[in-house]
């Protein structure tokens, strides 16, 4: 089975400072991992995946990713926050072993930035 | 099309009702999801399609819920004697499926109200 938890449900930066989003995961295979950005009365929109390869991946809107595969985390970081960051972020796993695997999605973390 | 289309956006219905939720994928995409979000809250898996069959139907609530694909096209989520707690957002993604590793996009929801 997989899972993916965000512990925090809300994340609070001033602008202009390192932001980090955290997500931990379970699969029985090779992870595929995902963060996704929702904003208000909007779809989903995808920021970036690990796959496979280096363990920092760099994705839209400045946003980088760093996965560890013996925390078996994948937090997502920014390093200068902007107000225009505030959002929902959503991390999301999928068993890359698994021919008929789902997408599974965490809980969610309110990103707010304050000016 | 340029993007996952749902529709309606919005429906309101009346307890007890039958409602039809369509979900038309981006071209070619032969992989399909359906997602419920209730308000401030994550998203909840509920299907998964690989062309017109479903490997994965354990997210569906109860079997008042069915969803059905024609080929690698439309998929219709189907709730039958809507009740109050299934008033939700519910998303529809889908994906490339050469491998695993393709990232999910996803429509902008339909707005589902039980009155």
């Amino acid at each position: 089975a997989q899972s993916v938890a965000q512990p925090e449900d809300q994340v609070n930066v001033a602008e202009g400072n390192p932001l980090t989003v955290k997500c931990t995961y379970s699969v029985s295979g090779n992870p595929y991992l995902f963060w996704y950005v929702q904003y208000p009365n909007r779809g989903l929109q995808f920021l970036l995946k690990y796959i496979t390869g280096d363990n920092l991946v760099k994705g839209s809107y400045g946003f980088e990713a760093e996965f560890n595969k013996s925390q078996t985390s994948f937090h997502l970081k920014k390093p200068s926050a902007l107000v225009s960051d505030s959002a929902l972020y959503f991390c999301a796993v999928r068993d890359g072993y698994s021919s008929a695997s789902k997408i599974i999605f965490g809980s969610g973390t309110r990103l707010s930035i304050r000016p | 099309g340029a993007g996952v289309s749902q529709s309606p956006s919005n429906k309101v219905t009346e307890k007890g009702k039958d409602v039809e939720l369509r979900c038309d994928p981006i071209s070619g995409h032969t992989a399909l999801y359906w997602y419920r979000q209730r308000l401030g809250q994550g998203l909840e898996f509920l299907i998964y399609f690989q062309g017109n069959s479903a490997p994965d139907k354990s997210g569906l609530p109860s079997d008042r819920f069915s969803a059905e694909r024609t080929g690698e096209s439309v998929s219709t989520l189907t709730i039958q004697r809507t009740q109050q707690e299934d008033s939700a957002v519910y998303l529809c993604a889908s994906s490339l499926e050469r491998s695993r590793s393709t990232e999910a996009f996803f429509g902008q929801g339909t707005r589902l109200t039980v009155v």
